[in-house]
């Protein structure tokens, strides 16, 4: 049971390159999320995945796409990476019973240049 | 809107003194959930506990401790005679019924020995 797992850990892309982040989670859970922070902040909303085959907007979806492969996959790409666009990325996943918890991945730091 | 308050940016205190980090949350839903997590200086992000918006009782944890007021739409932490391990940021988090997480910007606690 590895809980979320994200790859890459770190990545240098140059403005206007493109890029897939990959979340898998093993939990059997329907939710998936998709968050970045960005230094001193918190955490904000990228996309999220209420259910397989289903993704909705957060805060700042603007530069990203989602795809929610299967119940397991939710991966976050950077189409044209932008210098704005440097952060640490973290997957979450979480179930539906109420006293679920959210389980975050280590995140992914993602530098443009 | 929903929206999440730490107005705390940061703290610092001294090993074995009690203190409490405030949270409070703007909704307009009527099932909501609060959660507090920790994220130390390794990065990671940790669970520390989910509360229901339908469950005001209070909760103890070790030297955790919780205050869930509706009334004022608080959701205050506090930790009794705290150590150096628990320095870190913490970031309190609102989820409503849509799936749509929103996390405060954090506050730093630094326990000085």
């Amino acid at each position: 049971n590895a809980g979320v797992t994200q790859t890459p850990k770190f990545q240098v892309l140059k403005t206007g390159q493109s890029m897939t982040l990959q979340c898998a989670q093993d939990m059997n859970h329907n939710s998936m999320y998709w968050y970045r922070q960005d230094p001193g902040m918190g955490l904000r909303l990228i996309y999220y995945s209420a259910s397989e085959g289903t993704t909705d907007k957060g805060e700042v979806p603007n530069g990203y796409n989602v795809s929610r492969l299967n119940k397991r996959e939710f991966s976050l790409r950077l189409e044209s990476a932008a210098p704005s666009q440097t952060s640490v990325y973290f997957c979450a996943s979480m179930g539906l019973d109420y006293q679920e918890t959210q389980y975050f991945g280590p995140g992914t730091r993602l530098l443009v240049l | 809107a929903q929206k999440v308050t730490q107005a705390q940016t940061e703290i610092s205190v001294v090993e074995k003194e009690d203190v409490t980090l405030d949270c409070v949350y703007e909704t307009r839903d009527t099932t909501y959930y609060l959660f507090w997590y920790k994220q130390p200086p390794s990065g990671e992000l940790v669970f520390l506990i989910r509360r229901n918006s339908f469950d005001e009782q209070n909760e103890i944890s070790g030297r955790y401790s919780w205050n869930f007021q509706k009334s004022t739409s608080s959701f205050n932490f506090t930790i009794t005679a705290s150590q150096v391990v628990d320095s870190a940021v913490y970031f309190c988090a609102l989820l409503n019924y849509g799936q749509n997480f929103v996390f405060g910007p954090g506050t730093r606690l630094s326990v000085l020995p």
